[in-house]
């Protein structure tokens, strides 16, 4: 079966600052894929990067990049520069394998991040 | 228009009552999944349905059912909602590709 962890249930970084959310996971499968997703107070699921296993390097889109370390089983998730809009709950999130076709997501608890002006 | 649409985004219902929730997406998307969410618990799977033919249960899909009346619609019922049940729900389709998941906006539900 597969697990999320992500043990930091809040975080408070200054506006500017790089900041870093844990998500470690666990699994059997050989392949599968690792999203992050970000979810403001208006409750809707907004994806921010995608990092598959097979990939060697680590994804980037913007300000967000995931550090992948595939023998650790981690993928944290960083925000560079952070804004005030990046105050938001962030749940790391695996794919893993193919069963009956369907392939479902696997959530961590979240984390609640807060930028300070 | 949103390409997974959830009808209502929010509903007050009362102990005992069947309650439906409708999902439709306009993504052409064969999979679709209904999540639950809890404070402090992240998402988890209610049921989900990779075809019309096909529903599988999820992690807690006791006191739910579904039904898949066309490939673009995916309906969740709490057949008598108790207060437990009180979450946000989430309509989910994935396809094709690394990206293929698309979140609805939600349904804020609270049983009383």
């Amino acid at each position: 079966a597969q697990k999320i962890t992500q043990t930091q249930p809040g975080m408070f970084v200054q506006e500017k600052e790089a900041v870093t959310l844990d998500c470690t996971y666990d699994t059997s499968d050989q392949s599968y894929g690792l999203f992050w997703y970000k979810q403001p107070s208006s409750g809707e699921m907004i994806f921010l990067i995608y990092q598959g296993s097979y990939d060697e390097q680590n994804a980037t889109e913007g300000r967000y990049s995931l550090n992948f370390q595939k023998a650790r089983k981690s993928a944290n998730l960083v925000i560079s520069a952070s804004q005030l809009g990046d105050s938001a709950m962030y749940f790391c999130a695996m794919r893993g394998g193919i069963v009956q076709g369907a392939q479902k997501l696997v959530f961590g608890q979240g984390t609640r991040l807060t930028i300070n002006p | 228009d949103a390409d997974v649409t959830q009808t209502p985004r929010n509903r007050i219902t009362k102990t005992g009552k069947r309650i439906m929730l409708e999902c439709s997406q306009t993504k052409g998307h064969d999979r679709m999944y209904w999540y639950r969410q809890d404070p402090g618990l992240g998402l988890r799977l209610i049921y989900y349905s990779f075809d019309v033919k096909d529903i599988n249960k999820g992690e807690i899909s006791d006191g739910y059912s579904v039904s898949r009346q066309a490939q673009a619609k995916f309906s969740l019922s709490l057949e008598s909602a108790i207060p437990n049940q009180t979450a946000l729900y989430f309509c989910a389709t994935s396809g094709q590709g690394k990206y293929g998941y698309t979140f609805g906006s939600g349904t804020r539900l609270t049983v009383v």
